[in-house]
């Protein structure tokens, strides 16, 4: 698998609901970051989470990490019909000057 | 808030043509990346800079590119003799340091005929 694969691939919901995307990765990792893409528009970073940390909140964004099992999760509850557009998780290896690698994205789809 | 700009928001050219894509990173930022997305697949790093020089590129990177920081504030990228594969979004980003978060540009897109 590649690094920062997201599963799954696609995801439609209705409006309010939670919707949860998961990530995993293959190296050791100094943070990972979620992003979102409205179609062909550009990145909107959401949240930063570091190595060391387990779970991180922003709003409605509830991120969790295990560097064990080399996988994070990111929920975002009561979705809105905004909320639609592709999530990215990516990954910053330790060491090294820090670029951001990218995983291949989920496709939320929020129906009113 | 200040923001990392682009310019120009979507650039075409013919295959074989020289293009610059422009960036103006955040001020007080001192790391500066490019990335590209070539449409419907992942965003992918190109190359990194930092105290005017590259710190790192990736195998896309390759003589065809350049990167130049010409003055205090614009970060370039060129592309020397465009091919249709390059084609893409490009996106431009910046950090404070290594410990901190990439602000991304809104991307120029580039269309090679």
């Amino acid at each position: 698998s590649q690094q920062g694969e997201e599963d799954p691939q696609a995801l439609s919901i209705q409006e309010g609901e939670n919707a949860t995307m998961n990530c995993s990765y293959k190296t050791s990792i100094n943070n990972l970051q979620w992003y979102r893409q409205n179609s062909g528009r550009g990145l909107v970073h959401l949240i930063l989470i570091r190595s060391n940390e387990r779970e991180k909140h922003s709003g409605r964004l509830r991120v969790t990490l295990d560097t064990s099992k080399k996988s994070s999760s990111l929920l975002i509850t009561a979705s809105r019909a905004a909320d639609t557009a592709s999530y990215f998780c990516a990954t910053v290896d330790s060491g090294g000057y820090q670029k951001v690698t990218f995983g291949t994205g989920t496709k939320l789809q929020v129906i009113p | 808030e200040p923001e990392v700009t682009q310019t120009p928001s979507h650039q075409v050219t013919q295959m074989g043509q020289e293009v610059i894509l422009r960036c103006v990173p955040i001020s007080n930022h001192l790391y500066f990346y490019w990335y590209r997305q070539i449409l419907g697949q992942k965003v992918e790093f190109l190359v990194s800079f930092y105290n005017n020089e590259i710190s790192e590129k990736s195998e896309i990177f390759d003589d065809q590119f350049s990167v130049e920081r010409p003055d205090g504030s614009n970060f370039t990228l060129k592309i020397r003799s465009t091919k249709l594969e390059d084609s893409a979004m490009y996106f431009c980003a910046s950090s404070e340091d290594l410990q901190q978060q990439q602000f991304f540009g809104p991307g120029t897109r580039l269309t090679v005929l």
